[in-house]
């Protein structure tokens, strides 16, 4: 199994300014994932993550927008750019494990 | 990619069964069937998989369908914890990255009364 931890679990942003979400796993992983979960929706895949490697993006989202980090294998950051109220959503992170995805809590971001 | 068909909302009482269906009449043979559920200000949590013969666990059983274009989980007795949206996910082809990805559908959400 695997812990993950999001952090901040919650913000209120400005438009126009940049949310950045941090993921931490208990354990060294060779992939993560990035969610977008809109109010009131299911779950998008925004990107997967590799240590050492350009993440890659999914149809519909840009590096831009969303730059991902991944120094490690454990850590991985998501940055949310040029906020708007359309970017208002839950942002989660995930990994794989050999049967089963796991999931951080989610970041629920706000955008005024 | 295969898609899966589920119905947007059930409604149980606390300790009956439930049974939630779901449809995914495209899918292939290498395709595992992924059952999640999404508490309340939760990430989804992982339920149950299978192939081809029906499973049980501890959090519930899955049957799947001589076709395997349709499966259903139970829940043998539902508790008010069980309150949740139910997905139903087939586990999907490689990503650009060569890595697979979980599509998530609708989903069924559960509402279970006292």
């Amino acid at each position: 199994s695997a812990v993950i931890s999001q952090k901040p679990s919650r913000d209120i942003c400005q438009r126009g300014t940049s949310l950045t979400i941090q993921c931490q796993v208990d354990s060294q992983v060779t992939m993560m994932f990035w969610y977008r979960q809109q109010p009131g929706q299911s779950l998008t895949l925004i990107a997967t993550a590799n240590q050492g490697s350009e993440a890659t993006y999914e149809s519909g989202f840009v590096i831009d927008k969303f730059p991902i980090s991944r120094p490690n294998l454990t850590f991985s950051t998501l940055t949310v750019s040029n906020l708007s109220p359309e970017d208002s959503s839950i942002y989660l992170c995930s990994v794989r494990g050999n049967t089963e995805a796991f999931f951080g809590q989610g970041t629920r971001l706000t955008v005024v | 990619d295969a898609k899966t068909t589920q119905p947007n909302s059930m409604e149980s009482n606390e300790e009956e069964p439930v049974h939630l269906p779901c449809n995914h009449s495209t899918i292939s043979g290498t395709d595992y069937i992924h059952w999640y559920r999404q508490l309340p200000s939760q990430g989804p949590e992982y339920v149950i998989h299978g192939l081809t013969s029906n499973v049980n666990n501890r959090m519930a059983s899955l049957a799947i369908a001589e076709d395997r274009k349709s499966s259903t989980l139970i829940l043998h007795r539902a508790t008010l914890r069980d309150a949740a949206v139910y997905y139903c996910i087939l586990r999907d082809s490689w990503t650009q990255g060569g890595s697979e990805k979980l599509v998530f559908g609708k989903g069924t959400k559960l509402t279970v009364n006292p």
